[in-house]
């Protein structure tokens, strides 16, 4: 199985800040990376796919970059409805494996 | 628009079956691209991956449930369903169905979500 490992786990933040979250593969997965935002009680938002392409919808202050393990996430002027859980799913290989999930709080 | 639905019982005993159902509207569960999957997520916990069917019914299942799960599907009904034997207090979790596009040259994350199902494991 490919483990996926998100760093850090949580975060605090203010609104307006720019934030970086990491996602490291175990083993190379080319740009077969999805991230997700969660908020309480919801289902994940898909928000990336293939490492650094937008979802439909989704706004521009959301941008994703990395290829083989190495992958970020990163969130510019941070507003309320940012703060939420994220996470990085693999679909490179079966079985596909999220991130633990990384917190963003408002500090 | 497309719409994924789950549904099922909220409470099933120890040693007993989980049985969910997600009926897809909107769209054609027999779309060639087009997987369909099952994540959980226990309270306060990460998405775990069950499996994936293809409208054939071909199916990919995570190695760690793999003896407990079966999936399914109905095309008439546009459907597909979850069984996962000998449950414990650790399936307790909230299911979701989604979708994940899968092209000749490309794959896809789970892009539409149902809203999620809460089972409790408990007797």
């Amino acid at each position: 199985d490919i483990q996926m490992t998100q760093s850090p786990s949580s975060l605090s933040a203010s609104v307006g800040d720019r934030v970086t979250i990491t996602c490291r593969a175990s083993q190379g997965i080319s740009n077969d990376l999805g991230w997700f935002q969660q908020q309480p009680g919801k289902a994940p938002k898909p928000l990336i796919y293939a490492a650094s392409s937008l979802q439909s919808g989704v706004p521009s202050k959301f941008s994703g970059s990395g290829s083989g393990t190495d992958f970020t996430l990163t969130i510019s002027s941070l507003q309320p409805e940012d703060f939420a859980t994220y996470y990085c799913q693999q679909y490179n290989s079966y079985p596909i494996t999220f991130g633990q999930g990384t917190r963003l709080e408002i500090k | 628009q497309l719409q994924l639905q789950e549904s099922g019982p909220g409470l099933v005993k120890p040693s007993e079956t989980l049985s969910l159902t997600c009926t897809v509207s909107g769209g054609s569960i027999s779309s060639g691209s087009f997987y369909w999957g099952w994540i959980r997520q226990p309270p306060g916990k990460g998405l775990e991956w069950i499996g994936n069917i293809y409208y054939s019914g071909i199916t990919y299942y995570n190695p760690s449930l793999k003896s407990r799960v079966t999936m399914s599907v109905d095309t008439s009904k546009n459907q597909f369903s979850l069984k996962l034997t000998s449950v414990t207090a650790a399936d307790t979790a909230v299911y979701f169905c989604a979708r994940q596009e899968r092209g000749y040259s490309y794959d896809r994350p789970f892009d539409y979500w149902g809203q999620g199902t809460l089972v409790t494991v408990s007797s």
